[in-house]
């Protein structure tokens, strides 16, 4: 599976738009980006996923570049719940399960 | 009702004893798989098992035996343990059309 490069940690203001940058340069064509949280020493939560075209779900949207070598995911009005760090993985499926390697994640500061 | 959980939450034991860690999902799942994240908050896949059948295994030690007596359960036991074995593990399942995977609360091992 691809290697992914993420700032180690954010902060942004409550009700502002959080933007976490992740890069994916040797990412292949039948490989997807996901991206998942771990709030405070929780299971990992899934957020979204996407190949190559942009996603958006109820949690946040996923802004992947026309090369696929990079994406965003957008938490549109952020909120003190949304303290955590963030994980963007690249993977594909192997045959019946798809194992998910966790890089150190970006850890996202939500402030009053 | 909670979709995948694990029991016990907490275990403290001494260096050389032998400890299960059990695990059940009731999302209809046909894959589940053991993570381990260690003091530096690396995750990382240690097994998975697609209808009760073990698919992955990531280089583990063989102290570490994981069981499935059906597709809803898989167990984690643990041989020997040593001071390095002192993680959170965590259990997760995945099935559906997205293909994500839901995590269990993890259970926080402490070897002393």
């Amino acid at each position: 599976d691809a290697k992914t490069t993420q700032p180690p940690s954010m902060d942004c203001a409550e009700g502002r738009a959080a933007n976490l940058p992740c890069n994916h340069s040797t990412i292949s064509g039948n490989e997807y980006v996901y991206w998942y949280r771990q709030i405070h020493s929780q299971g990992p939560q899934y957020i979204i996923h996407g190949l190559k075209n942009n996603e958006t779900n109820e949690m946040a949207s996923l802004i992947i570049t026309e090369d696929r070598k990079s994406s965003t995911l957008i938490l549109p009005h952020a909120t003190l719940r949304d303290t955590a760090v963030y994980y963007c993985i690249v993977r594909r499926s192997t045959g019946t399960a798809s194992k998910l390697t966790f890089g150190t994640g970006t850890r996202l500061q939500v402030t009053l | 009702d909670t979709a995948v959980s694990q029991t016990p939450k907490y275990l403290v034991t001494q260096m050389g004893n032998d400890k299960s860690i059990k695990c059940e999902q009731n999302l209809g799942h046909d894959t589940m798989y053991w993570y381990k994240q260690d003091s530096k908050k690396f995750l990382k896949i240690m097994f998975s098992y697609n209808n009760k059948e073990l698919i992955i295994n990531e280089t583990v030690p063989n102290r570490f035996s994981p069981k499935s007596p059906d597709k809803a359960h898989l167990n984690l036991h643990i041989n020997s343990l040593e001071l390095g074995d002192s993680a959170v593990y965590f259990c997760a399942s995945s099935g559906g059309p997205r293909n994500e995977q839901f995590f269990g609360p993890g259970t926080r091992l402490t070897v002393l």
